[in-house]
């Protein structure tokens, strides 16, 4: 049950685009489109905003968007604006019935 | 509303045991699959077990496998969490979470707010 492979940190300026890889296995990210994305402000729950790979929950805005290519997931950002500076986790399903998290991408809105 | 809360953190030493509990409201609790999520402070995500709609199906991390038991009382509409032999690296804020579905997919669409569990002498 090893993490899921994120950058710790990115960084982008209001209105740009950014991209946040998660680098999992053929046991996890590779075998299933149970992959999901969450946003966490300090001191705060995280928040789904993506599952199913690229599907979004009612209330997410459409800046946030979601791929996959074989074990490798990625979260799209476009048009950053300040409130989505957060922490960011992957998440996916395993063929162990379990779930992995990603360790987590810090992003900055510079 | 969907809400989640959790109860029964504090401060334990090693060894020890604990019971954490969830309350859920606002929604078909027997209709949907539970998680038990830890953070521990300054760190990431880590999930900790799951179990599905009629408790046929749960599943547990490698770290707390044999030590953490997790179960639902349905007609009560809550989660619980029995955690002993508790080891320092135990610490952290555990949330439930709830899952989309009737069985474990891995996607946390509610949360609660956290329990905090310390292990420490």
């Amino acid at each position: 049950q090893s993490a899921l492979t994120q950058p710790a940190s990115v960084s982008g300026s209001p209105g740009q685009s950014i991209t946040i890889s998660c680098t999992g296995t053929s046991g996890d990210v590779g075998a299933y489109n149970y992959v999901s994305w969450y946003q966490q402000h300090p001191g705060k729950a995280p928040k789904l905003m993506i599952y199913d790979v690229n599907k979004r929950p009612s209330g997410v805005s459409n800046r946030f968007s979601g791929s996959k290519s074989g074990n490798t997931a990625s979260l799209t950002i476009s048009g950053l604006q300040a409130e989505d500076e957060a922490d960011y986790y992957c998440s996916s399903y395993t063929s162990s019935i379990t779930v992995v998290f990603g360790g987590g991408t810090n992003l900055t809105v510079l | 509303e969907v809400q989640l809360v959790e109860s029964g953190g504090g401060l334990v030493q090693p060894g020890r045991s604990l019971r954490l509990s969830c309350a859920a409201s606002g929604f078909t609790f027997d209709d949907y699959a539970m998680h038990w999520v830890r953070q521990a402070p300054g760190r990431g995500l880590e999930w900790v077990s799951g179990i599905n709609w009629n408790s046929g199906s749960i599943h547990y991390a490698d770290s707390v496998k044999g030590r953490f038991t997790i179960s639902r009382d349905n007609a009560k509409n809550s989660l619980y969490l029995q955690m002993t032999s508790l080891r320092p690296e135990d610490t952290a804020l555990y949330y439930c979470a709830k899952d989309t579905g009737y069985s474990i997919l891995g996607y946390f669409d509610y949360w609660g707010q956290g329990t905090l569990i310390t292990v420490s002498s």
